[in-house]
């Protein structure tokens, strides 16, 4: 079993604050670090999937940074919005099978 | 197009009792997972299916549990009886291809709990 962390466990913001999370990870045998959102009474949403040849990833006011020489991916999320109430999970694949963290579940508070 | 199903969304049974949980994938998808979320804790892997391959079931937590996928798209996971620590959500992905850069589409998942 690979371990995978995540922190904070959660996060409690204001609307318009910018703010980032770590998700930590094995350094040896990397293959790709995903990142998914998942809203309360919904699925699982893919952000983004990082692989070892990828810039920073960025879709509207989130981004994600990796550095797989020490095990480590950040999430940001630049002036927050209360739609971004979530949990944020990072997800490490040993090539098939996939080892997520527990999460970091932020609250943005209007 | 449709997304991953799973049915049913609730499941309350008694100890003892056996379960099936159900799980329709993207149409093409050819890998599927299943996961479970136990209270508090993160996501745990415990089956793998990807086409016609043997599936990598060394994520299931005991033998009373077990997964089969018919024709290569719907998949059942049974549990056999069922144990108050079996209580979760269970939530299936799929995904176009095996493989690490893959992205996962999950279903909503069943909330399964043991009396």
């Amino acid at each position: 079993i690979l371990n995978v962390e995540q922190s904070p466990q959660s996060l409690h913001v204001q609307e318009g604050d910018s703010t980032n999370f770590t998700c930590s990870f094995p350094s040896s045998n990397f293959y790709a670090l995903h990142w998914y959102r998942w809203e309360t009474a919904k699925s699982p949403e893919a952000l983004f999937v990082m692989t070892l040849n990828g810039d920073e990833k960025k879709k509207g006011r989130i981004s994600a940074t990796l550095n797989t020489k020490e095990g480590y991916s950040y999430l940001y999320i630049k002036g927050s919005q209360p739609e971004d109430s979530a949990t944020y999970l990072c997800a490490f694949p040993d090539f098939n099978k996939f080892y997520f963290g527990s999460g970091t579940k932020l609250n943005v508070k209007p | 197009g449709a997304g991953v199903s799973q049915s049913p969304s609730n499941k309350v049974t008694e100890k003892g009792k056996d379960v099936e949980l159900r799980c329709d994938p993207i149409s093409g998808h050819t890998a599927l997972y299943w996961y479970r979320q136990s209270l508090g804790q993160g996501l745990e892997f415990l089956i793998y299916f990807q086409g016609n391959s043997a599936p990598d079931k060394s994520g299931l937590p005991s033998d009373r549990f077990s997964a089969e996928r018919t024709g290569g798209s719907v998949s059942t996971l049974t549990i056999q009886r069922t144990q108050q620590e079996d209580s979760a959500v269970y939530l299936c992905a799929s995904s176009l291809s095996r493989g690490p850069t893959y992205e996962q589409y999950f279903g909503p998942g069943t909330r399964l709990t043991v009396t």
